[in-house]
């Protein structure tokens, strides 16, 4: 059985924090994706990244980094964590090529206070 | 860039009837896939339909199918019979031949016993 699974379900930090966000996949997917939920806005993506060590931004990049040293590791980093980046965090997986759709993680409600 | 429309925040249907969700899509690529995703209250994306763009034929599976209309660049998903665990947010989706993921702003769907 596929599998993504994000270290957090649940989260709270204090403003000012430095936030990490773990991702793990276990289909050796090329491509793995950060996406930010928030009501009426949907997901947008943030950071994605097609291979080990390579990244791209997303459409809201600002405020936060991505780490990538591992095929089935993904991390979303907030380098300082500000009460606007309270939201739902998705990560996602999907192989190269083909049409295959993604898989998600179950997501983190990050809260920062 | 792509962009993914859905133009209804919310949608209402009753009990055993049908319901369509809208959505439209803005792209240069001739190769590509669409998706619909459900999420439901526990919030984990479960994928609904996929539907490969150089298939004319509509993709269906069991009571959800698609209208897929690639000239005008329009991708609804209908839902026969409606059951109250079809209730949930739905997302479409676009993946690009470069095999980047790019969503709508979801429907919320409410079915009514």
């Amino acid at each position: 059985d596929v599998k993504v699974t994000q270290s957090s379900r649940y989260l709270v930090k204090r403003t000012g924090e430095k936030v990490f966000l773990e991702c793990v996949q276990d289909m050796d997917h090329e491509n793995m994706f950060w996406y930010r939920q928030d009501p009426g806005l949907g997901l947008r993506l943030i950071y994605f990244s097609y291979d080990v060590k390579m990244k791209e931004k997303g459409d809201i990049p600002e405020g936060y980094s991505v780490s990538r040293e591992k095929k089935e590791r993904f991390s979303l980093i907030l380098e300082s964590a500000s009460t606007n980046q309270t939201s739902m965090y998705l990560c996602a997986s999907i192989p190269s090529g083909g049409g295959t759709e993604a898989f998600f993680g179950q997501g983190t409600r990050l809260t920062v206070v | 860039a792509q962009t993914v429309t859905q133009s209804q925040p919310e949608m209402s249907v009753q009990e055993a009837e049908t319901v369509t969700l809208s959505c439209t899509y803005d792209t240069s690529e001739s190769d590509y896939y669409l998706f619909w995703y459900k999420q439901p209250p526990s919030r984990q994306m479960i994928l609904v339909i996929r539907q490969e763009a150089y298939k004319q034929q509509n993709a269906t599976e069991n009571r959800f199918s698609v209208n897929f209309q690639k000239a005008a660049k329009s991708f609804s998903l209908k839902i026969s019979d409606s059951q109250l665990g079809d209730a949930a947010m739905y997302f479409c989706a676009y993946r690009s031949g470069a095999n980047n993921l790019f969503f709508g702003t979801g429907t919320r769907l409410t079915v009514i016993p």
